[in-house]
């Protein structure tokens, strides 16, 4: 089983559709949790941590469900400009070094 | 946050040279980073740059065919060495900032092309 597992999509969605991402991870010792944004021919840039709480920042929600190990990224409301692919990053803690998803990627039409 | 620059941007190379990319960071990092991602696919560690010791390596990646430099705090090189075909692929420079979550910044890659 990989380490964080990603359906690589694509999602096509339409303009203000709501749209959901799954991450699974396999190391239950993970403690850092991430989602990044990925443009065409781009560095991956963070979009946003996740904390156990859960977290919002304007459209977009992260939640971490530890029983189950899984992370998820809500996008409500999509934009054209959030087509991309997003990236689940989990760190195992004890050390600097995370895991990357393989991405799943988003392409919201008009 | 950590702002980090790579040179070249891109580069096309005849098989069996060498390429050196830089890395350079606006701040002080410990943990610094060089990935490769290959088309389609999400990013690979290739090793871990350690300042004042050896790269610490992935499997599947050797300090013969990717040597890399760490002289201080904001700068590491990756070459990428006697390359082939299966070389081309976007490297990029990484840093983990120390703090809660240990958040990554990426430069905006090398995109080496081999012929």
């Amino acid at each position: 089983r990989k380490e964080v597992e990603q359906d690589p999509g694509p999602f096509n969605v339409p303009e203000g559709a709501t749209v959901a991402f799954n991450c699974t991870y396999s190391n239950s010792a993970s403690q850092s949790f991430f989602w990044y944004r990925q443009d065409c021919r781009k560095e991956p840039k963070l979009l946003m941590s996740v904390y156990s709480s859960g977290n919002e920042d304007g459209r977009f929600t992260a939640q971490l469900n530890r029983a189950s190990q899984y992370i998820s990224l809500l996008i409500r409301d999509s934009k054209l400009s959030d087509s991309a692919t997003y990236l689940c990053v989990v760190n195992p803690g004890g050390s600097y070094i995370p895991t990357f998803g393989r991405g799943t990627s988003l392409i919201v039409h008009p | 946050s950590a702002v980090i620059s790579q040179k070249p941007s891109r580069d096309i190379c005849q098989r069996g040279t060498s390429l050196t990319i830089q890395c350079q960071v606006d701040s002080q990092v410990t943990m610094m980073f060089w990935y490769r991602q290959q088309p389609g696919q999400s990013l690979t560690l290739i090793a871990t740059a350690n300042q004042g010791s050896e790269a610490t390596y992935e499997s599947g990646f050797v300090i013969d065919k990717f040597p890399i430099s760490r002289p201080n705090l904001t700068f590491s090189t990756l070459t990428v060495s006697n390359m082939s075909p299966e070389d081309s692929s976007i490297y990029l420079c990484s840093v983990a900032v120390a703090g809660a979550n240990n958040e990554q910044f990426f430069g905006p890659g090398t995109r080496l092309t081999v012929l």
